[in-house]
């Protein structure tokens, strides 16, 4: 069964340091989003991206973050500066369409930690 | 604004017992879905079930069942003889036909605990 990967599983980081989270979406999705889960606490929604540009993004998706897909297959998140309170679980999802009314697929998450 | 609001923060039940998760949404859209995830210990999001705001009718799936009630904004999750493998995380979501892309805004989530 096709699924979303993310890597790394895990990533530690110093304060400050740029880092990119990579996903690979399924492969004949089109909408894909990054969602955030701050340790304990409910999934936020950051960003949704189709057809090369950001659809929507939330008020935590301020300057320091960008989301680029840079080849056909993968979709990355960059932190540019990172600080203390962007450690948290970054899920990555896709769905086939727009539609708000389909299921978006979850990849594992990939958790940072930033020091 | 849209919103959802799981008031329960932790649920602990023995093995065998029924419980049910509550979920309670605020939208202005008259159309719109809901849906639950699991999230087990190892942190994945398992998707559940979607409901559009349509079909009111109740939907059982094996131990599973849900419960949508438009009345009182509620779209409630309710397991049949718990097992220990259902502890976990469960979210309620919902996502609106006005928004641009789909997005899910999510509850605070359950934290279900089941001892055998």
């Amino acid at each position: 069964e096709p699924e979303v990967t993310q890597t790394p599983s895990h990533q530690v980081t110093q304060m400050g340091q740029e880092v990119i989270l990579r996903c690979v979406p399924i492969s004949n999705h089109l909408y894909f989003y990054w969602y955030r889960q701050i340790l304990g606490q409910k999934v936020e929604f950051l960003v949704s991206f189709y057809n090369n540009e950001i659809s929507e993004k939330s008020e935590i998706f301020d300057d320091q973050f960008s989301v680029e897909r840079p080849d056909g297959s993968n979709f990355t998140l960059k932190i540019r500066s990172t600080k203390l309170e962007d450690s948290a679980m970054y899920f990555c999802a896709s769905s086939v369409s727009r539609d708000f009314s389909n299921e978006q697929f979850f990849g594992p998450g990939t958790r940072l930690t930033v020091l | 604004a849209q919103k959802v609001t799981q008031a329960q923060t932790e649920i602990s039940v023995v093995e065998k017992e029924d419980v049910t998760l509550d979920c309670v949404y605020e939208t202005r859209d008259t159309t719109y879905y809901l849906f639950w995830y699991k999230q087990p210990p190892s942190g994945e999001l398992v998707f559940l079930i979607r409901r559009n705001s349509f079909d009111e009718q109740n939907e059982i799936s094996g131990r599973y069942s849900w419960n949508f009630q438009k009345s009182t904004s509620s779209f409630n999750f309710t397991i049949t003889a718990s097992q220990v493998v259902d502890s976990a995380v469960y979210f309620c979501a919902l996502s609106e036909n006005n928004n641009q892309g789909g997005k899910l805004i999510f509850g605070q989530g359950t934290e279900l605990s089941v001892k055998p």
